[in-house]
């Protein structure tokens, strides 16, 4: 089974304060995606990656930067975190096999800025 | 850009049968991913479809219609255990899944 990991089921931090958001999988994705989920906003995409090293805006990357120097590992980080960054976090990959792109997700990170 | 409507919230009876609408417009189609995702948990894989019509999974079904940028899912025999958002993902050359914003359905008894 594949499985996506998040550092953090919960986390509260302090506006100003730098944030880490962690995600590793254990399948050898070439793709992984971080998204924040907010009520009636739905599932927006803030930074993806096809490759080590490479990193491509999404939707809303305002506020944000991503990390990923190893293939397993794809870091979310805000560099001053601010109360309209609470949300939900949610880290995806997945392999590009040309018919099937299903992205598989973790168990998300419940992010609280106060 | 990517345009996706589904309905917000729909409610049906266990036992009942339910059909989720979803309409798109993209450029570039590939093929409609739907994914389930309890509350407080992340979205799971339920089904993609490419060609036109419907594809049987056990209670749950899903419909494409590529030329009208139609999907439904329906869901037989409802359990309360369905009580979930229902993410439509159209899938568009080689860009990443965009999803809509969900539909909420509750089982009632």
């Amino acid at each position: 089974d594949v499985k996506v990991t998040q550092s953090s089921r919960y986390l509260v931090k302090r506006t100003g304060e730098k944030v880490f958001l962690e995600c590793v999988q254990d399948m050898d994705h070439e793709n992984m995606f971080w998204y924040r989920q907010d009520p009636g906003l739905g599932l927006r995409l803030i930074y993806f990656s096809y490759d080590v090293k490479m990193k491509e805006k999404g939707d809303i990357p305002e506020g944000y930067s991503v990390s990923r120097e190893k293939k397993e590992r794809f870091s979310l980080i805000l560099e001053s975190a601010s109360t309209n960054q609470t949300s939900m976090y949610l880290c995806a990959s997945s392999q590009s096999s040309g018919r099937l792109d299903e992205q598989f997700f973790g168990p998300g990170t419940r992010l609280t800025v106060l | 850009g990517q345009n996706i409507d589904q309905p917000t919230e729909m409610t049906a009876t266990e036992g009942a049968i339910v059909q989720i609408n979803c309409t798109y417009q993209t450029s570039g189609f590939n093929g409609l991913f739907w994914y389930q995702q309890h509350a407080g948990e992340a979205p799971t894989f339920l089904s993609y479809n490419v060609l036109d019509g419907l594809e049987e999974k056990g209670r749950f079904s899903s419909f494409l219609s590529r030329s009208k940028g139609y999907s439904y899912l329906l869901l037989k025999e409802l359990q309360m255990k369905d009580s979930a958002s229902y993410l439509c993902a159209p899938h568009s050359g080689n860009t990443p899944l965009v999803f809509g914003k969900g539909t909420r359905l509750s089982v009632i008894a």
